[in-house]
């Protein structure tokens, strides 16, 4: 029972394709995340959504674009690849937008851009 | 801009032993998290502890806050090699539209 499924867990590419990563949650959470963890696991926020709204939007190259078709799904869609997109990639969901909801994450999408 | 910072970076200790790792923060908080990674997987949340709070206990877990020093610390207690994973801090900012914020985490080391 994967409160918070993403996929693929590996996606190699070349520079300049376009992929996307699925992710769906079946904890009945109205809030869902996208966050970039790098080389040195640094962890970065890129969008949130709540209830299918967008309401957070780091800095984040306009390639990128996230897509919820419901509140359970949260795909991110990358475009024209490069090598600096490559990281591991989460997914999270929580209960509300902010408060005391911790965020209950997927176990990652690690893409390698070549 | 970043919000929390981990100290140490890295801990390796033997089983049984106490583990004590080190967050500090900019900005006000409404709350603080800690979060467990094991190596190829997702975060998992172990304990939160709110603004107003100072100290609170989860099993084997002890959080502490000091806000007037944006800090915390997160003792393990008893550690397992199960254990062995990268502990991260969160803060929610005080500010509305920002989600959790991470630090870059303490790897910690187990071994029995």
């Amino acid at each position: 029972d994967t409160a918070v499924s993403q996929t693929p867990k590996y996606l190699v590419t070349q520079m300049g394709n376009d992929k996307s990563i699925k992710c769906e949650q079946n904890l009945g959470h109205d809030t869902m995340y996208w966050y970039k963890q790098d080389s040195k696991k640094f962890l970065k926020i890129m969008f949130s959504y709540n209830n299918k709204e967008l309401i957070i939007n780091e800095t984040v190259p306009n390639r990128f674009s996230p897509k919820s078709p419901d509140k359970a799904h949260l795909n991110l869609h990358i475009n024209s690849l490069e090598l600096g997109d490559s990281a591991v990639y989460f997914c999270a969901s929580s209960q509300a937008t902010r408060g005391v909801s911790p965020l209950h994450f997927g176990n990652g999408t690690r893409l390698t851009v070549t | 801009s970043q919000q929390g910072e981990e100290d140490p970076q890295a801990l390796s200790i033997q089983e049984g032993e106490n583990a004590t790792m080190n967050c500090s923060y900019k900005t006000s908080i409404n709350n603080l998290q800690w979060y467990r990674q094991n190596s190829g997987r997702g975060l998992v949340h172990l304990i939160l502890i709110r603004s107003n709070e100072r100290e609170k206990h989860s099993g084997r877990l002890r959080v502490t806050l000091d806000t007037s020093k944006k800090s915390s610390s997160l003792l393990i207690t008893a550690s397992r090699a199960a254990d062995t994973a990268s502990y991260f801090c969160a803060t929610e900012p005080n500010q509305a539209g920002t989600a959790l914020i991470f630090g870059k985490g303490t790897t910690l080391s187990v071994s029995s």
